[in-house]
């Protein structure tokens, strides 16, 4: 089975800043990615699929990019709301499987 | 509107048995995969069972398999979570996930529930 493991699994940053977190694959799974967000209590939300396309309705801050076994999410300005924990998913095969999460806190 | 709703999330002890049932509105999950999610605590997400929207194709993760039983009612819209001989680490929010449209395999989620809390303990 595919394994997928995130860093950083935490990450301190102020409003205004540019994150970015990376997401690899132990073995190649094309662009076959997806990032979700969940705050504490709630479902998560689709942020990114196949990589780097935008879910309708999320802010343009967030964007996506990698293929193959390296990937990774960036949040280019920092808001408040964006406090939370991030995953990534591969659906490369009838296996997804989820990294193992990146809290992202605001300093 | 797509919306999802779980039900049946309990205390049981372990080796106990749970029907875990999510209905469905603004859809029809016969056009969709569909499938079950665990957040437990302290951890992080992890995909548990998977239905093909051919309602014939199921997958499991290895920890869950030979115990859980994903189907479906398209009657009545519904998704079932069949878990049987639970353990101490099946506790966990159990969320179920609605494959994207055009998509019969297993894919990335694009809407959720608000999840059903399963509670293993003696």
């Amino acid at each position: 089975d595919i394994q997928m493991t995130q860093s950083p699994s935490t990450l301190s940053a102020s409003v205004g800043d540019r994150v970015t977190i990376t997401c690899r694959a132990s073995q190649g799974i094309s662009t076959w990615l997806a990032w979700y967000q969940q705050k504490p209590g709630k479902a998560p939300n689709i942020l990114i699929y196949k990589s780097s396309s935008l879910e309708s309705g999320v802010p343009s801050r967030f964007s996506g990019s990698g293929s193959g076994t390296e990937f990774t999410l960036t949040i280019s300005s920092l808001q408040p709301d964006d406090s939370a924990t991030y995953y990534c998913q591969h659906y490369s095969s009838s296996y997804p499987a989820f990294g193992q999460g990146t809290k992202v806190e605001i300093k | 509107e797509v919306e999802l709703m779980e039900s049946g999330g309990a205390l049981v002890q372990p080796g106990g048995s749970l029907r875990l049932s999510c209905g469905a509105s603004g859809f029809t999950m016969t056009s969709h995969a569909m499938s079950w999610v665990r957040l437990a605590p302290g951890k992080g997400l992890q995909w548990v069972s998977a239905l093909r929207g051919n309602g014939q194709t199921t997958s499991y993760a290895d920890s869950v398999k030979g115990r859980f039983t994903i189907y479906r009612d398209d009657s009545n819209n519904t998704l079932y979570l069949e878990m049987t001989s639970l353990k101490v680490e099946d506790t966990a929010v159990y969320y179920c996930a609605r494959g994207p449209p055009l998509w019969t395999s297993v894919a990335y989620f694009d809407s959720w529930g608000q999840g059903t809390l399963v509670t293993v303990s003696a």
